[in-house]
């Protein structure tokens, strides 16, 4: 399967804890996209990335939120010390040009 | 800023009916692109149709078509025949160069669609 992919699916957690993320762009896509989804709504940016260079961050991402792409390859989104309001589905796409952005299948957090 | 709204919240049909998803949007950039996104009960986004603003002739795929008005702002979608696999949210879309080619996308709450047998 030559798709974005995300790991892990699923991840439940209790408040407070650290989790993070991955999601495996589209080989040599060098855009790379995240996305929160929670439930009702429609998804909504987060940060963006170009190669390794994070360009852009939502006020979205507070200053519990990181995200890496190192080399330009996979990226990473960590969230510290968790909250039962970061519950929500993370979507990652990448993009080979402007415009043309495939998802993965998201990974689902659950705080308790 | 940018702004889409998907006034349906929620639309019930009988399968072979037609279906109309209302998407309107708001931006003040003259260069813009528009998109349909779908997503199944799986959660997974499966891409639809992309329109740039200079192009507003009507698409057709299949039982898929969309109509595309810049005058009234509004890129709405139709499903002709619907049937159950139809069933899903929809989700219409926007994105503007926000800097550094950042084409984020900016999404409608969507329309969940319930196509009934």
């Amino acid at each position: 399967d030559t798709g974005v992919s995300q790991n892990p699916r699923h991840k439940i957690t209790k408040r407070g804890q650290n989790v993070t993320f991955r999601c495996d762009p589209i080989s040599e896509h060098n855009r790379l996209y995240w996305y929160r989804q929670t439930l009702g709504q429609g998804p909504e940016f987060l940060t963006y990335f170009q190669n390794e260079a994070q360009l852009e961050k939502s006020r979205l991402l507070s200053d519990r939120f990181s995200a890496e792409r190192p080399k330009g390859s996979f990226s990473t989104l960590e969230i510290q010390r968790t909250e039962q309001g970061d519950s929500a589905m993370y979507l990652c796409a990448s993009s080979p040009v402007i415009n043309e952005q495939f998802f993965g299948p998201g990974t689902r957090l659950t705080v308790l | 800023a940018q702004k889409v709204t998907q006034a349906q919240t929620e639309i019930s049909v009988v399968e072979k009916e037609d279906v109309t998803l209302d998407c309107v949007y708001e931006t003040r950039d003259t260069t813009y692109y528009l998109f349909w996104y779908k997503q199944p009960p799986s959660g997974e986004l499966v891409f639809l149709i992309r329109r740039n603003s200079f192009d507003e002739q009507n698409e057709i795929s299949g039982r898929y078509s969309w109509n595309f008005q810049k005058s009234t702002s509004s890129f709405n979608f139709t499903i002709t025949a619907s049937q159950v696999v139809d069933s899903a949210v929809y989700f219409c879309a926007l994105s503007v160069n926000s800097g550094g080619s950042n084409y984020k996308l900016t999404f409608g709450k969507g329309t969940l669609l319930t196509v009934n047998p």
